[in-house]
């Protein structure tokens, strides 16, 4: 049964640094691996999707890599911002399956 | 295109009532995910359907939750009767093919009182 966790559960860091969020799953027989954002009420915004065959994906001050053999992916955002401050959520999707397998996410705060 | 759109967002009812969810996927979009969110649990997938037609209801809970897609353009999540515990937030999702990722809509928070 695949396990999808994310450390650490909650991060506080000052703005203008850079920081990695952790994700790792159990089952490496992933089809592909997304990155959400969640604001506090809010709904899921999809910030990087990264398909099994790749390594990484980038968007603006983001930066998201995936390495499949060793069930990790990393989320790295580059000078934070107060902006930045949400839940940062991993999800995999495995072979020939639609369902999406959440981790848990990471609070992120950045602090002006 | 204006993304997954679910009505209502917030949803009070007292427990026994029949409560429905309602979700509007992205025009074109053959999948469509319910899912739940809680603190305890965090996401849980519910049911998702291809072209209309119910794929994998593993994740209902239990007799009491039924989702019906009767068209492209719509689908709905009821539960029926409703209990306290059944409070959390609900998603919809759409997606065209895995590969593209998903989507989701802003959530419906239902509270059982």
């Amino acid at each position: 049964k695949q396990e999808v966790t994310q450390i650490p559960a909650a991060l506080s860091v000052p703005e203008g640094e850079n920081l990695v969020l952790n994700c790792s799953f159990t089952d490496s027989a992933i089809y592909n691996l997304q990155w959400f954002r969640q604001d506090p009420g809010k709904g899921l915004t999809s910030l990087l999707l990264i398909q099994s065959s790749q390594r990484e994906q980038t968007s603006g001050r983001l930066n998201a890599s995936l390495d499949k053999s060793s069930g990790r992916s990393t989320l790295y955002i580059a000078a934070s911002q107060p902006g930045d401050s949400a839940t940062y959520l991993c999800a995999v999707s495995m072979d020939s399956s639609y369902k999406l397998i959440f981790g848990s996410g990471t609070r992120l705060l950045v602090r002006p | 295109d204006a993304g997954v759109i679910q009505s209502p967002r917030h949803e009070v009812t007292e427990m026994g009532q029949e409560v429905t969810l309602r979700c509007k996927p992205i025009s074109g979009h053959d999948y469509l995910f319910w899912y739940r969110q809680t603190m305890m649990r965090g996401l849980e997938l519910l049911i998702y359907f291809n072209n209309n037609v119910p794929i994998d209801d593993s994740g209902m809970p239990e007799d009491r939750f039924s989702a019906k897609m009767p068209n492209a353009s719509f689908s709905t999540l009821k539960i029926q009767p409703s209990e306290p515990r059944d409070s959390a937030v609900y998603f919809c999702a759409s997606s065209l093919v895995l590969s593209y990722g998903y989507t989701f809509g802003s959530g419906t928070r239902l509270t059982v009182v």
